[in-house]
């Protein structure tokens, strides 16, 4: 079990840019999650996988926002013309599908827009 | 919709102290997990305590343990013999067992400061 990991840890772009995240979730675990966290807040649920399968969004995830998880293993967050209220840890999770298994976090990308 | 408040920004405590965080929630659910998260700065999310709604039995794992008042929609944690890697934010979250949905929804955290 190496844990959820995400690729950049940290990312600096120019307003208006597209930046895309990358997260490996645990290897059996086969529900995935991305959370958006802002300074001073707890996390926001963006988007849920169940394998390949979008199934939940959150009305934050506006249009610029897409997620996939085109073979159901790792996914990507990506973010079109980059925005200042875009700054922010973006966390991934990863569960087992028994629903009482908890959901484990990666360490986060954290998006700074200049 | 549910929603999870912490009333306690920033908490400390001595070493080797007790200390004990505030969760309300706010749920018409009846069946639901509830959690406690811990950040250490710059460090990922962990799971400290879990608790199922149905179960009676307060959670306990180790120093750490909850106090889970089901009609006052009241969770909140307990840390006994407080060590200095104890040191974090601390948050509460919420996620409903049986509506379809997966998401965790979290209160706004509390920093907890240990002192030597």
């Amino acid at each position: 079990d190496t844990g959820v990991s995400q690729d950049p840890r940290h990312k600096i772009t120019k307003r208006g840019q597209n930046v895309t995240f990358r997260c490996d979730p645990i290897s059996e675990h086969n529900r995935l999650y991305w959370y958006r966290q802002t300074l001073g807040q707890g996390p926001e649920f963006l988007t849920y996988f169940q394998n390949e399968a979008q199934l939940e969004k959150s009305r934050l995830l506006s249009d610029r926002f897409s997620a996939e998880r085109p073979k159901g293993s790792f996914s990507t967050l990506e973010i079109q013309r980059t925005e200042q209220g875009d700054s922010a840890m973006y966390l991934c999770a990863s569960s087992d599908m028994d629903n009482n298994q908890p959901q484990h976090f990666g360490d986060g990308t954290r998006l700074s827009i200049l | 919709a549910q929603t999870v408040t912490q009333s306690q920004p920033e908490m400390s405590v001595q070493e080797a102290e007790t200390v004990t965080l505030s969760c309300t929630y706010d749920t018409s659910e009846s069946d639901y997990y509830l959690f406690w998260y811990k950040q250490p700065p710059s460090r990922q999310m962990i799971l400290v305590i879990r608790q199922e709604a149905y179960k009676q039995q307060n959670a306990t794992e180790n120093r750490f343990s909850v106090n889970f008042q089901k009609a006052a929609k009241s969770f909140s944690l307990k840390i006994s013999d407080s060590q200095l890697g104890d040191a974090a934010m601390y948050f509460c979250a919420y996620r409903p067992r049986s509506d379809g949905s997966e998401k965790l929804v979290f209160g706004k955290g509390t920093k907890l400061t240990v002192n030597p």
